[in-house]
């Protein structure tokens, strides 16, 4: 069957650094995704990478080990307005997204 | 403003009743999605439409139809609505001929039914 699991909630501080982690069983791999959700609102778009390595994108970057099934988000210098949840997704061998349920993200002050 | 909309925002439907839920691009994306939202779980894929013309089923398609008369609309329908249908649906579409595999999300329609 096809997985992705990550953890159901984290919590950091305000300036500081947190890592995301998702890993990955599915049917071919074309892409995987990170989208931030804020509550009530639509997923929106952070990163895409296909080739393993490090993309990096402002405060943001995203890493991919297709070897190992494993992806992280790393938000930097975290601010409170990064309260949100945090969804991985994998591109199969169809083109369809399969979504992990997120992780929601708690910034304390 | 380019995007996707969605209506209702909301809903209460009783059981039984026949609801469309409506979604509309206008970024010229020829694939278009529905997804259903629950607590817990990922975005499930309901339904998908490739181009104008064709669909086809998702993760969790019982229940629903879909129809893709033109690039721009992509109504779902639920026949006979159910309680276990209550969750939050999202639109979205993406421009996946031209090789952007970014799907765009509508605000959602939080739908419940009694």
């Amino acid at each position: 069957g096809q997985n992705i699991d990550q953890p159901t909630e984290m919590t950091a501080t305000e300036g500081a650094i947190v890592q995301i982690n998702c890993t990955y069983q599915t049917s071919g791999f074309n892409g995987l995704f990170w989208y931030q959700q804020h509550a009530g609102e639509a997923p929106t778009f952070l990163s895409y990478n296909v080739l393993d390595g490090l993309e990096e994108k402002g405060r943001f970057s995203s890493f991919l080990s297709r070897s190992k099934g494993y992806s992280y988000l790393l938000l930097k210098e975290l601010q409170m307005k990064d309260s949100a949840s945090y969804l991985c997704a994998v591109m199969d061998s169809n083109y369809q997204l399969i979504w992990g349920a997120g992780t929601k993200l708690i910034i304390k002050p | 403003i380019a995007g996707i909309t969605q209506a209702p925002t909301s809903q209460i439907l009783a059981a039984g009743r026949r609801m469309t839920l409506r979604c509309t691009q206008d970024m010229r994306h020829n694939a278009m999605y529905w997804y259903r939202q629950d607590l817990g779980l990922g975005l499930r894929l309901i339904h998908y439409s490739n181009t104008a013309g064709t669909t086809g089923k998702g993760e969790v398609p019982d229940g629903y139809s879909v129809s893709r008369a033109n690039t721009d609309d992509f109504p779902l329908t639920l026949a006979s609505a159910v309680p276990s249908q209550t969750s939050v649906y999202f639109c979205a579409s993406s421009d996946s001929l031209a090789g952007g595999h970014e799907q765009f999300f509508g605000p959602g329609t939080r739908l419940t039914v009694l």
